[in-house]
């Protein structure tokens, strides 16, 4: 069965420093996703991305944020200067084409410390 | 008021019991309803999708009350393989999913 996948699994970082964060969607899926889940809160949405373009963001997502997809597989969220507080859980998901009903799929999430 | 909401728990259920929690969504024009499972530090994994009319998939049962902007989930004859936390799940007219904090179900043998 396919999934989504993510790596890396556990990325540790200094205050300020640059973070990508990478992604490969399931494969015939057009509609990508990222959320993040700090340590004992819900899971937040941060960014939707269709068609080579940001569909909607979270005010979580400011300018500190971005998303690419840099060739035909990956999808990856850059965060520029990460502070304490990006330390959470992030989970690429993402969706089938023609679901009315917008299932989304998870990958296994990266966990980032920022130190 | 918080977009979606639940019972946190945690409920304590014997293997073999059925245990049954809600959770409510505020914005009425959501469109799609979902229950996903999530163990302790892992990705949310979609349990069932929730239609206006109900559905059942196996021991679980979903129901969906738009009037009451209400979504149930009941697990009959629990097992211990149903120990998680799950999440009540809901989007609007956009592309976003909007959780709750979730429901922790712990089955004991």
């Amino acid at each position: 069965e396919p999934e989504v996948t993510q790596t890396p699994s556990h990325q540790v970082t200094q205050m300020g420093q640059e973070v990508i964060l990478r992604c490969v969607p399931i494969s015939n899926h057009l509609y990508f996703y990222w959320y993040r889940q700090i340590l004992g809160q819900k899971v937040e949405f941060l960014v939707s991305f269709y068609n080579n373009e940001i569909s909607e963001k979270s005010e979580i997502f400011d300018d500190q944020f971005s998303v690419e997809r840099p060739d035909g597989s990956n999808f990856t969220l850059k965060i520029r200067s990460t502070k304490l507080e990006d330390s959470a859980m992030y989970f690429c998901a993402s969706r089938p084409t023609g679901s009315s009903y917008n299932e989304q799929f998870f990958g296994p999430g990266t966990r980032l410390t920022v130190l | 008021r918080k977009e979606v909401e639940q019972d946190p728990g945690p409920f304590n259920v014997p293997e073999g019991a059925t245990v049954a929690f809600n959770c409510t969504y505020s914005n009425s024009a959501s469109q799609s309803f979902f229950w996903y499972r999530q163990d302790c530090r892992k990705e949310p994994k979609l349990l069932m999708s929730v239609y206006s009319s109900g559905n059942e998939d196996g021991r679980f049962t979903a129901q969906l009350n738009r009037a009451s902007q209400y979504i149930s989930l009941l697990i009959r004859d629990s097992k211990l393989s149903d120990s998680a936390t799950y999440l009540c799940v809901v989007n609007g007219n956009d592309y976003k999913l909007s959780f709750g904090a979730g429901t922790t179900v712990t089955v004991r043998a």
